[in-house]
């Protein structure tokens, strides 16, 4: 069965440096999206993907983020200047056009430190 | 603005017992629910979704969840929970607005089946 992968599985870097999370989704799949979790607390949405463009995004997703899908498989999320903060589980997701459902990736660990 | 509220933070239960999450939700217009699952160390696997139709859905691994339009609910339960059923449970909801469909997520109930 296709799943949505993301590399790294564990990611450490110091405050300030750019970090680029990667993920690729399930190949037929059009709508892309990055979600992050802090420890202990709940998923929340950062930004959609469609057509070469950013569709909706949250007031997370600042100027410090930026997606990016370089060619015809991946979609990453960069940090340009990482924070403490920033330090969460960030989630991949896809879905189809024509479903609602959205498929995940099994994440990438982000430590700042 | 959506929101979604799971009242249980940790619910433990004993093996092969009931066992029954509870999720709310509020919007001004129709939603989707859906009902993720989180196992240690894993990514969100989907376990069953409403989008229309018949208000009781079921799901994958013997879960199944009502939606109770008036009662703005959806709650999850399963009849007969397995150990291999511990996990934490996300409540979800999106708007169908044919563009985004960003998912807002209650803050989780984590499920313990001990023997």
């Amino acid at each position: 069965e296709p799943e949505v992968t993301q590399t790294p599985s564990h990611q450490v870097t110091q405050m300030g440096q750019e970090v680029i999370l990667r993920c690729v989704p399930i190949s037929n799949h059009l709508y892309f999206y990055w979600y992050r979790q802090i420890l202990g607390q709940k998923v929340e949405f950062l930004v959609s993907f469609y057509n070469n463009e950013i569709s909706e995004k949250s007031e997370i997703f600042d100027d410090q983020f930026s997606v990016e899908r370089p060619d015809g498989s991946n979609f990453t999320l960069k940090i340009r200047s990482t924070k403490l903060e920033d330090s969460a589980m960030y989630f991949c997701a896809s879905r189809l056009p024509s479903t609602d459902t959205q498929y995940f990736g099994p994440g990438t660990r982000l430590t700042v430190l | 603005a959506q929101s979604v509220t799971q009242l249980d933070s940790q619910v433990p239960v004993f093996e092969e017992a009931p066992v029954e999450l509870r999720c709310n939700y509020s919007s001004s217009v129709s939603v989707y629910l859906f009902w993720y699952v989180q196992y240690p160390n894993q990514g969100l696997q989907l376990l069953l979704k409403y989008l229309s139709g018949s208000t009781l859905v079921k799901g994958i691994n013997g879960f199944e969840a009502e939606f109770n339009k008036s009662q703005t609910s959806f709650h999850l339960r399963k009849p007969s929970v397995h150990i291999s059923d511990t996990a934490e449970y996300f409540c979800a909801v999106s708007v169908p607005t044919g563009g985004g469909n960003k998912l807002t997520f209650g803050t989780g109930t984590q499920l313990k089946v001990e023997l």
